[in-house]
């Protein structure tokens, strides 16, 4: 299995505009996982899927940020409007039932 | 949500020597989880400890728990400049969401 994969990579954006972040979970992984690492923070879980459905999003910061998982096998997080202090390293994490979580290489985002 | 806090922030050791690692949480836990990050990389799993077990093992690494005192270490015996990396403890307060501490920046000088 090729791991979580996450595009893309890095992410420069200007301020006021719209990023859309995508995840492909480990296929047959039942929980996904949004979270986002800075320096400042340290990593904070944004939001929880489990079966596609979102289970707790009380880590999202503001009205301007949103996920989706559509399918088993793909989850998006948008930041719309973005701003400077949103720069962080995003990572997506999947599990299957155990509490062990696999994570992605991470997206970079800088909002200039 | 729990935090774990690990301690010390940074360590810088010779190649062959051990490290040691600490780790507080603040409520009941479940679990303990152990993760590495290597620079710009993701977060790879290293080991789970329960929280009826005290001590576990897995190659050159230990983990302990301490339930009374809420804390956990990991030790990484005869490290190689591989080990190189960021630790994290991460306890589980509950459906699998994980609580990050701050990190351990481990170097190991070849």
């Amino acid at each position: 299995d090729a791991g979580v994969i996450q595009s893309p990579r890095h992410e420069v954006t200007e301020m006021g505009q719209e990023v859309t972040l995508r995840c492909k979970p480990i296929s047959g992984h039942n929980s996904l996982f949004w979270y986002r690492q800075t320096m400042m923070r340290g990593l904070e879980l944004l939001i929880y899927f489990n079966n596609n459905v979102p289970i707790d999003d009380s880590g999202m910061p503001e009205d301007r940020f949103s996920a989706k998982m559509p399918n088993a096998s793909f989850s998006t997080l948008k930041i719309q409007p973005s701003e400077p202090r949103d720069s962080a390293v995003y990572f997506c994490a999947s599990s299957l039932r155990g509490p062990e979580a696999f994570f992605g290489q991470g997206t970079r985002l800088t909002v200039v | 949500s729990q935090q774990g806090e690990e301690d010390p922030q940074a360590l810088s050791i010779q190649e062959g020597e051990n490290a040691t690692m600490n780790c507080s949480y603040k409520t009941s836990i479940n679990n303990l989880q152990w993760y590495r990050q290597n620079s710009g990389r993701g977060l790879v799993h290293l080991i789970l400890i329960r929280s009826n077990e005290r001590e576990k093992h897995s190659g050159r690494l230990r983990v302990t728990l301490d339930t009374s005192k809420k804390s956990s270490s990991l030790l990484i015996t005869a490290s190689r400049a591989a080990d190189t990396a960021s630790y994290f403890c991460a306890t589980d307060y509950g459906n699998n969401r994980l609580a990050f501490g701050k990190g351990n920046q481990v170097v190991v000088i070849p």
